[in-house]
């Protein structure tokens, strides 16, 4: 299966505390992108790294990739209630096809 | 303007009808793309558009009929479909069909089939 895995597959937090979620790929990819949906609707895009960087940040958010080991962490540090979501990391795959990872629910308790 | 447009929201179908799905940007974004969403589970592809023309179907059934009228539409056709259809259909689009740009996705239409 081409498909990433995320864990933890549900995480819960309090309001302030930091996040951090990982992901997991088999093929090799040129970027990785990370996704937010909140519940039911359509998904956000938040931040992509490429292969060639190691990490990347956007505002609260930051985004480890080690191609080595073919995974990719996402912190998002000061969390809200507002973060309350699922994430997903994707990669391409054949030129033009996206691959979502199973995703991680977060909780964000106020 | 980076939004995505579906309607409807929510579609509720018996496995005998047609209806059909739509999609808008005005980004001019040259690919579109269908996903299918079941519950708890992440996108899964069904289709992609690039330049008007179907550039991917991902062994879809064939009462999903995708098409593309102009560069800021697509439809998604559906017919006798069965309830293991009920999903969430998630349009997106991006600036070409490569994997290196981001996608946008729409909010999305909630399919109920009786």
């Amino acid at each position: 299966s081409q498909q990433g895995e995320e864990d933890p597959q549900a995480l819960s937090i309090q309001e302030g505390e930091n996040a951090t979620m990982n992901c997991s790929y088999k093929t090799s990819i040129n970027n990785l992108q990370w996704y937010r949906q909140n519940s039911g609707r359509g998904l956000v895009h938040l931040i992509l790294i490429r292969s060639n960087e190691r990490e990347k940040h956007s505002g609260r958010l930051r985004v480890t990739l080690d191609t080595s080991k073919k995974s990719s962490s996402l912190l998002i540090t000061a969390s809200r209630a507002a973060d309350t979501a699922s994430y997903f990391c994707a990669t391409p795959y054949n030129f033009n096809k996206f691959y979502f990872g199973s995703g991680t629910k977060l909780n964000v308790k106020p | 303007d980076t939004e995505v447009t579906q309607t409807p929201k929510h579609l509720v179908m018996g496995m005998t009808n047609k209806k059909s799905l739509k999609c808008e940007q005005h980004m001019g974004h040259r690919a579109m793309y269908w996903y299918k969403q079941k519950a708890k589970k992440p996108p899964e592809l069904m289709f992609v558009y690039s330049y008007e023309k179907l550039s991917i179907n991902e062994s879809v059934p064939s009462r999903f009929s995708p098409e593309c009228p102009n560069s800021s539409l697509l439809n998604l056709h559906l017919h006798a479909l069965q309830p293991e259809d009920s999903a969430l259909y998630l349009c997106a689009s991006s600036q070409t069909e490569g994997g290196t740009d981001t996608q946008y996705f729409g909010p999305g239409t909630r399919l109920t089939v009786l």
